[in-house]
C-alpha cells in the first residue's frame, strides 16, 4: 500500500525559509516523481510543481508563482521529496500537499494529509 | 500556458439523479487528465485518471470520459455522501493547472 506523509509545515514570517518533506512508502521510489499542491484558505487546488523519477529522474517544474523562490529536491535512499519555499510571502499561506508516484503523464497516485503553512508576521 | 475551464461552477441535484461535469482545454491534452473529488476539510481524492480510469475503491457510479479537449465527469445515480467539489487537472507538460471546481449540492 502506497503512503504519503507530509511534515514540516508551521508559522512564519515574510521573507523568511521552510521546507516541508513527504515521506513515501509502498512503491520503488527511485522509479516515480512526486508532486507538490496548495490549497489556500477558502480557495481552490493550485499545482506548485513536480520532480520527476526514474532514469532521468530530478527535472523540476515548477509553477509560474513560485518559480525562483521554491526548489523541489529529492532523496532516493530515504525515499523522501522535499519543498525548499525561501523569501515567503503571505500569499504561500496554505495547505501543502504532496502526491506519489507522479508523473507527466496523468496516472494513479495517493496524497498525503498536508501540512499548514502560514507566513505572517 | 493551458488553461481548465470547468463548468457549471456549482449545481445543485437530488439523490438518484445523473450529474454530469464537464472540462474543457484550451489546448488538446490528449488523455492527460484527472478527476479529484475534495468534501470540506478533507483530502482531495483522486477518482479518475487517464481521462476514463476509475481509480481502485471509488465508486462506478463516477466514470470519466473524453480526450483533446473536452472531458466529462459523470455520476451515475447521485448519492448523499457525493456532496463535495469536484476539479479536473491537466497533466503532460507543465503548468498541471486545476479547473477552478464545480461545488456539487444536493
Amino acid at each position: 500500500e502506497v503512503q504519503v506523509v507530509e511534515s514540516g509545515g508551521g508559522l512564519e514570517q515574510p521573507g523568511r525559509s521552510l521546507r516541508l518533506s513527504c515521506t513515501t512508502s509502498g512503491f520503488t521510489f527511485g522509479d516515480f516523481g512526486v508532486g507538490w499542491f496548495r490549497q489556500a484558505p477558502g480557495k481552490g487546488l493550485e499545482w506548485v510543481g513536480f520532480i520527476t523519477g526514474g532514469a532521468h529522474g530530478g527535472t523540476t517544474e515548477y509553477a509560474a508563482p513560485v518559480k525562483g523562490r521554491f526548489t523541489i529536491s529529492r532523496d532516493d535512499s530515504k525515499s523522501t521529496a522535499y519543498l525548499q519555499m525561501n523569501s515567503l510571502k503571505t500569499d504561500d499561506t496554505a495547505v501543502y500537499y504532496c502526491a506519489a508516484p507522479y508523473s507527466y503523464a496523468s496516472r494513479s497516485c495517493v496524497w498525503g494529509q498536508g501540512a499548514l503553512v502560514t507566513v505572517s508576521s | 500556458d493551458i488553461q481548465m475551464t470547468q463548468s457549471p461552477s456549482s449545481l445543485s441535484a437530488s439523490v438518484g439523479d445523473r450529474v454530469t461535469i464537464t472540462c474543457r482545454a484550451s489546448q488538446d491534452i490528449y488523455i492527460y487528465l484527472a478527476w479529484y473529488q475534495q468534501k470540506p476539510g478533507a483530502v482531495p481524492k483522486l477518482l479518475i485518471y487517464g481521462a476514463s480510469t476509475l481509480q481502485p475503491g471509488v465508486p462506478s457510479r463516477f466514470s470519466g470520459s473524453g480526450s483533446g479537449s473536452d472531458f466529462t465527469l459523470t455520476i451515475s445515480s447521485l448519492q448523499p455522501e457525493d456532496v463535495a467539489t469536484y476539479y479536473c487537472q491537466k497533466h503532460g507538460n507543465a503548468p498541471h493547472t486545476f479547473g477552478q471546481g464545480t461545488k456539487l449540492e444536493i
